[in-house]
């Protein structure tokens, strides 16, 4: 079993749906957890960083944690074609080696 | 200002050479990091530099070789790489390496093709 699951998708929704992406994960010792969207052939970009449990608002962008469920979200407003990306979520725990566990990444289509 | 620079931006080696990649950033972080990604996978974690001090390496081949001049430089020099070593490479920082300060910010990449 992978520390993280992530769908990989793809996922196809018309413009201005709401979006959501989620990650499970089997080790409660995760405390961190990061969204990230990439554009094909591009590095990374953060959009989520989150710690506590609970939702987490920027803009258009919603993370929600779940400890207890060991569940997070990513819920996308107002989708737009421009978040056509691979989203992946990122976690990791209270170690500090540094390391990121990742997700597989899901695929997001979004249609005009 | 969150941003991480890599150069070059795309390489093309033969099997024979020796070539740098090179990463740069100026937000004061004191922990850097490269990473290996395949087209569809996620990024894999090859080295961790904290505090200019190697602390992490994912038994990395010898034909990968970082070096951290500096707080704000980190290099990886490559020699006698193999095809299946083409891939992005991806330079990140964070703040610090523990879990707290550990929000990573990733540079564009340097897309590798080993012939």
């Amino acid at each position: 079993q992978k520390e993280v699951e992530q769908d990989p998708g793809p996922l196809s929704v018309p413009e201005g749906a709401i979006v959501s992406l989620n990650c499970t994960y089997s080790n409660s010792a995760f405390q961190y957890f990061m969204w990230y969207r990439q554009y094909s052939r591009k590095g990374p970009e953060l959009l989520m960083y989150t710690y506590s449990s609970g939702n987490k608002e920027d803009g258009r962008f919603t993370a929600q944690v779940d400890k207890s469920s060991k569940y997070i979200s990513l819920f996308i407003r107002d989708s737009q074609p421009s978040d056509s990306a691979t989203y992946l979520c990122a976690l990791h725990g209270s170690s500090n080696t540094g390391k990121l566990i990742f997700g597989q990444g899901t695929t997001l289509q979004v249609k005009p | 200002d969150t941003e991480v620079t890599q150069t070059p931006k795309h390489l093309v080696m033969g099997m024979t050479n020796k070539k740098s990649l090179k990463c740069e950033q100026h937000m004061g972080h004191r922990a850097m990091y490269w990473y290996k990604q395949k087209a569809k996978k996620p990024p894999e974690l090859m080295f961790v530099y904290s505090y200019e001090k190697l602390s992490i390496n994912e038994s990395v081949p010898s034909r990968f070789s970082p070096e951290c001049p500096n707080s704000s430089l980190l290099n990886l020099h490559l020699h006698a790489l193999q095809p299946e070593d083409s891939a992005l490479y991806l330079c990140a920082s964070s703040q610090e390496r523990e879990s707290a300060y550990n929000e990573q910010f990733f540079g564009p990449g340097t897309r590798l093709t080993v012939l």
